[in-house]
């Protein structure tokens, strides 16, 4: 089946640090791949997203690149902010031959940012 | 453009009862899915809808249903109520199932 591992902290980082969340995945299909952010005590929101290898998503500065070859989707921030602190998942979508499992999310990542 | 609108934000029950969540998506999306929140379990697939079908379900008992409507409209309702069906209830929706755009969540607690 498929599954999605990441780092679960909590990773506690001063503000402008370089941030880093690794993300692995098992899929048995061609995935899209996707984090979200959830802020306390609100829903999750797409951060990016990548449909196919080699893509990259980005948006407010984070980027992440569909690296099918060490099925990974590593979450970068070159500068962080004491607002980004939130948790961040990782999350897969195999709908490869018609199927639709839903989204298959990784455990999140506990994001602290220190002023 | 609205986004995904969930009711009730937060609801006791007791144990044994049922309750119902509701759910808009955004205008124009025919799939609608639900996901369970728990610090245990983390975040988990109930079941998804396209054009009022029930187009597959997650690992989760009977207990657990939902329907949607000819507006795309969707409730999903849990029956007999356990102390651990204590959860955030997220309800996302997409066009096509593609992208997958979430609402803020019900907030489920069992007593």
């Amino acid at each position: 089946g498929n599954s999605v591992t990441q780092m679960e902290g909590p990773v506690t980082l001063s503000e402008e640090a370089f941030l880093t969340i690794n993300c692995t995945y098992t899929a048995t299909g061609y995935p899209s791949l996707f984090w979200y952010v959830q802020y306390p005590g609100e829903g999750l929101q797409l951060l990016l997203k990548a449909t196919k290898a080699d893509d990259k998503g980005s948006n407010k500065g984070f980027e992440a690149t569909y690296r099918k070859e060490t099925t990974s989707f590593h979450l970068e921030k070159g500068s962080v902010q004491v607002s980004d602190s939130a948790v961040y998942f990782c999350a897969l979508s195999d709908r490869t031959g018609g199927g639709a499992d839903g989204l298959t999310f990784g455990k999140g990542t506990h994001l602290i940012i220190q002023p | 453009k609205a986004g995904v609108t969930q009711t009730p934000r937060y609801l006791i029950k007791t144990r044994g009862q049922q309750v119902t969540l509701s759910c808009s998506p955004i205008s124009g999306h025919r799939s609608v899915s639900w996901y369970q929140q728990t610090p245990g379990q983390g975040l988990q697939f109930l079941f998804e809808y396209f054009s009022e079908t029930q187009r597959n379900k997650g690992n989760f008992p009977g207990r657990f249903s939902g329907r949607q409507f000819s507006n795309s409209r969707s409730e999903m309702n849990v029956s007999t109520l356990e102390l651990g069906d204590s959860a955030l209830y997220l309800c996302a929706s997409s066009f096509q199932g593609d992208t997958i755009y979430f609402g803020e969540g019900s907030w489920l607690t069992v007593v």
